[in-house]
């Protein structure tokens, strides 16, 4: 079964507009890591956030940690059509389980 | 510094014949891990080899096999394929690291079509 639950499936947002997803999960995790796909390539690391960190940042990517929640949430700020791609959260307990996804379309 | 490297970019198998798919992990990378992904779905974990050995196996058939070699780089084998079995498969390598505290980085992946 899959540990991390990302929320929305899809998102929809303009060009300049900020976007935000959220990560779920049901165990202790070491750490919850960030990643980017855009169609059919690999997975992008965006951002690793430990269980001890509440809210890190990198560029225009900003992750917040709620450990007594045991749920994460990514916001990309600015955005622009070159951020259009899924995105996915995934946890480190004994191995690194990725959720389904957000998908993220940037209209020009 | 080169990343994870992935071959075959593509690879089309008959149902029932066996596939390998082969990664190198980004140097200085002992633990490498191989990942699923079918059309729509997501990510599933399929195998973590570290220093040579299989840490951990995911809810796989016993036909995916993989092997890690000396020099850490690795091999994904599935046998006796179904049409299922398309997917994109994904190596992904990391520093050592027995509970995955460390960060993972993928290749491009190689995308398996069974006809």
């Amino acid at each position: 079964s899959q540990q991390g639950e990302e929320d929305p499936q899809a998102l929809s947002i303009q060009e300049g507009e900020n976007a935000t997803m959220n990560c779920s999960y049901k165990t202790s995790i070491n750490n919850l890591q960030w990643y980017r796909q855009n169609s059919g390539r690999g997975l992008v690391h965006l951002i690793l956030i430990r269980s001890n960190e509440r809210e890190k940042h990198s560029g225009r990517l900003r992750v917040t940690l709620d450990t007594s929640k045991k749920s994460s949430s990514l916001l990309i700020t600015a955005s622009r059509a070159a951020d259009t791609a899924s995105y996915f959260c995934a946890t480190a307990d004994y191995k690194l389980s990725f959720g389904a996804g957000t998908t993220v379309t940037v209209r020009a | 510094e080169a990343g994870v490297t992935q071959s075959p970019t593509h690879l089309i198998k008959t149902r029932g014949q066996q596939a390998t798919l082969r990664c190198s992990p980004i140097s200085g990378h002992t633990s490498v891990y191989w990942y699923q992904q079918a059309l729509g779905l997501g990510l599933q974990f399929l195998l973590w080899y570290d220093e040579g050995e299989e840490r951990n196996r995911g809810n796989f058939p016993p036909r995916f096999s993989g092997r890690q070699f000396p020099n850490y780089s690795s091999e994904l084998n599935v046998n006796a394929l179904e049409l299922e079995d398309s997917a994109l498969y994904l190596c992904a390598s990391s520093l050592a690291g027995r509970e995955l505290g460390n960060t993972i980085y993928f290749g491009e992946g190689s995308w398996l079509t069974v006809v």
